[in-house]
């Protein structure tokens, strides 16, 4: 168990819908990070948030947006959902001034869009 | 651009010592680390190196060459439950982490 929790575990819904996923960092960790999971694919990079502020963006779509809130939990919006968007969302934190940066994952949420 | 090679699969016997390697071309480098991950499962953290050498971790060793940008994981006596993706990603200057597609390690009894 990392510390870090997301809900829901698993979300299904149907094209053209709107979801929320919602990630709780490591207690103590300022950063957290967005990944984005397709099957059997690599990890990719959605967007960072330290303390609140958005500190980096990968590959997010203009229909994914996300913000990180006063007590350090942040949410995932993903709007206008196409089947393509069906995916594994991991969550991560990383603790602030370690010196490694070390990012502790969250179990993921399975979004499937039918 | 910014790069991470890493094989796609590998195959090993129970029991054996298997190492899987990673080079990358960066801008900048801040570290290195080793996550593993199983199907369907959150990558977990292994191995962090960001000096030169070999890092030994029970089962697990990392070692780095930053001078030739490279790396490999090394996993000794070989257990079933290692069946699983090894993934290999590289702090750039700026702290941002650039992850490889990660290698698929089968295990066979």
């Amino acid at each position: 168990d990392s510390g870090v929790t997301q809900t829901p575990k698993h979300l299904i819904t149907a094209t053209g819908q709107r979801v929320t996923l919602r990630c709780s960092p490591r207690s103590g960790d300022l950063s957290v990070y967005w990944y984005q999971q397709s099957l059997d694919q690599g990890l990719q990079f959605l967007i960072q948030y330290y303390n609140g502020e958005e500190r980096a963006k990968g590959n997010i779509l203009e229909r994914f947006s996300a913000q990180q809130f006063p007590d350090l939990h942040s949410e995932l919006n993903l709007s206008s959902l196409e089947l393509g968007d069906s995916a594994l969302y991991f969550c991560a934190s990383s603790p602030p001034r370690d010196g490694t940066d070390t990012q502790y994952f969250g179990p993921g949420t399975r979004l499937t869009v039918l | 651009g910014q790069n991470i090679d890493q094989p796609t699969e590998m195959t090993a016997t129970e029991g054996a010592i298997v190492q899987i390697n990673c080079t990358y071309q960066t801008s900048g480098f801040n570290g290195l680390f080793w996550y593993q991950q199983h199907a369907g499962e959150a990558p977990t953290f292994l191995s962090y190196n960001v000096l030169d050498g070999l890092e030994e971790k029970g089962r697990f060793s990392s070692f780095l060459s930053r001078s030739k940008g490279y790396s490999y994981l090394l996993l000794k006596e070989l257990q079933m439950k290692d069946s699983a993706s090894y993934l290999c990603a590289v702090n750039d200057s700026n702290y941002q982490l650039i992850w490889g597609a990660g290698t698929k390690l089968i295990i066979k009894p």
